[in-house]
């Protein structure tokens, strides 16, 4: 049975930082593309961030782009989100998603985790 | 940047009617559009893909349809367990894989 299990989520001032972590089983981690995903509280999905199954392309949303840094370990079975200079509009519910097609980016996303929740506060 | 925008905001209905719900996207994304379920407390759950293709184990009951700009669920008997809200996602076009805002299925 596949599994996303997300961790790594707390309250944080903002401008620091916060390593999230999903960690996968039940499928061949390393044969698909995983995503971040947000939903702040009681608002819409916003995709965040995703990464090919070898790692050689990463893309951002812009909204994130050069303050996040995606990044996996296929032989740990696990995703990784850095943040850095968080900003309180960070603040949301954060999924692990699962790439639909082997390998590359492509979306949809088939399978997600039940989230990790970051609140950036002062 | 593409923008998905979907109609209505809420639709408010019985059990056993028909749901249809729209995805309008602010230029062309081919056939390269999915549909989610999201329910309380949930992560979303992928319905639709490719605009029309069920994903596993989805009932015959949901289907997809359009290309281009616009996209249309269809839900043929609302059950029980279908009110929730559901997103359009766009997979076609860079930056990024754009969601609409999501319309809420209410009980009547």
């Amino acid at each position: 049975e596949e599994q996303l299990v997300e961790s790594g989520g707390g309250l944080v001032q903002p401008g620091r930082s916060l390593r999230l972590s999903c960690a996968a089983s039940g499928f061949t981690f390393s044969d698909y593309a995983m995503h971040w995903v947000r939903q702040p509280p009681g608002k819409g999905l916003e995709w965040v961030s995703g990464i090919n199954w070898n790692s050689d392309k990463r893309v951002y949303a812009p909204s994130v782009k050069g303050r996040f840094t995606i990044s996996r370990d296929n032989a740990k079975k696990s995703l990784y989100l850095q943040m850095n200079s968080l900003r309180p509009e960070d603040t949301a519910l954060y999924y692990c998603a699962k790439d639909l097609e082997l390998g590359a980016l492509a979306g949809p996303f088939d399978f997600w985790g039940q989230g990790t929740l970051v609140a950036v506060s002062s | 940047e593409i923008v998905l925008t979907q109609s209505p905001a809420t639709l408010s209905l019985s059990p056993g009617e028909r749901a249809t719900l729209s995805c309008r996207a602010s230029q062309s994304i081919g056939i390269f559009l999915a549909w989610y379920q999201q329910k309380p407390g949930q992560a979303p759950r992928l319905l639709i893909y490719d605009a029309s293709n069920r994903a596993t184990g989805i009932p015959a009951r949901f289907s997809g349809s359009g290309s281009g700009t616009d996209f249309t669920l269809t839900i043929s008997s609302l059950e029980p367990e279908d009110f929730a809200v559901y997103y359009c996602q766009q997979c076609g076009n860079w930056p990024g894989y754009t969601f609409g805002q999501g319309t809420k299925v209410e009980i009547k």
